[in-house]
């Protein structure tokens, strides 16, 4: 099976700093990739994907991701954090139509 | 837009019950899934359906069963529930990869069921 690590479980950030969240896959075929949030007490929503083409991929609410494939690795990045941003984040693999997701990591934006 | 359901947010039952979780999702996808959300685990998957009355098991599969009778229910049943069967309990659905070339093959979330047992 597909693996998916994150190698931060939990982050504090104070408002205005950058973000970068790490996600590495072990499956060295194609993959598609996702990252997910999930704000206190809602369901999971997705931020942004990629599937082929440019690496660097943008999704809602400034966040951005880069695919580098000799890596395996599949980063969240945002220039500037908000106290909004405060939620759960979730690197995914989709692997023959299955979704296998990290462990996630929590981020807390202190205002 | 995409609505995937689930039946309830929040169960308590005995061990030893069996338990339902209904899923139900509105957009004609062929693929369902269900995982169990656990803190530090992240969301590690249980079932997964392709197709009506088609499924896969997971990676944590024992002392599950789902059924999928109908393309936009999707259940998943406790045989006998046990205490380290607590969890956050969500379902999900997608289009398949062979319709990447469509917008929206994400996986879709239902709000999740959070299962007690006692």
């Amino acid at each position: 099976a597909q693996s998916v690590s994150q190698h931060n479980h939990h982050v504090i950030l104070s408002e205005a700093a950058s973000l970068e969240l790490g996600c590495n896959y072990s499956y060295g075929g194609t993959v598609n990739l996702f990252w997910y949030v999930q704000y206190p007490g809602q369901h999971l929503q997705l931020l942004l994907k990629y599937f082929s083409g440019d690496p660097l991929v943008k999704g809602i609410k400034g966040f951005e991701a880069e695919f580098i494939k000799s890596k395996f690795s599949f980063n969240l990045r945002k220039p500037s954090v908000q106290w909004s941003d405060t939620a759960e984040y979730f690197c995914a693999v989709n692997n023959f139509n299955k979704f296998y997701f990290g462990s996630g990591t929590k981020l807390n934006v202190k205002p | 837009d995409v609505k995937v359901t689930q039946s309830s947010r929040y169960l308590v039952k005995r061990t030893g019950e069996k338990v339902f979780l209904e899923c139900v999702q509105d957009m004609d996808h062929e693929n369902m899934f269900w995982y169990r959300q656990d803190p530090g685990l992240g969301l590690r998957l249980i079932y997964f359906s392709y197709d009506v009355k088609m499924k896969e098991k997971g990676d944590i599969p024992e002392g599950y069963s789902v059924s999928r009778e109908k393309k936009e229910r999707f259940s998943l049943i406790l045989e006998s529930a046990s205490t380290n069967q607590t969890s956050m309990y969500l379902c999900a659905s997608s289009l398949p990869l062979s319709r990447r070339d469509e917008v929206r093959t994400e996986a879709f979330f239902g709000q999740g069921t959070r299962l007690t047992v006692v």
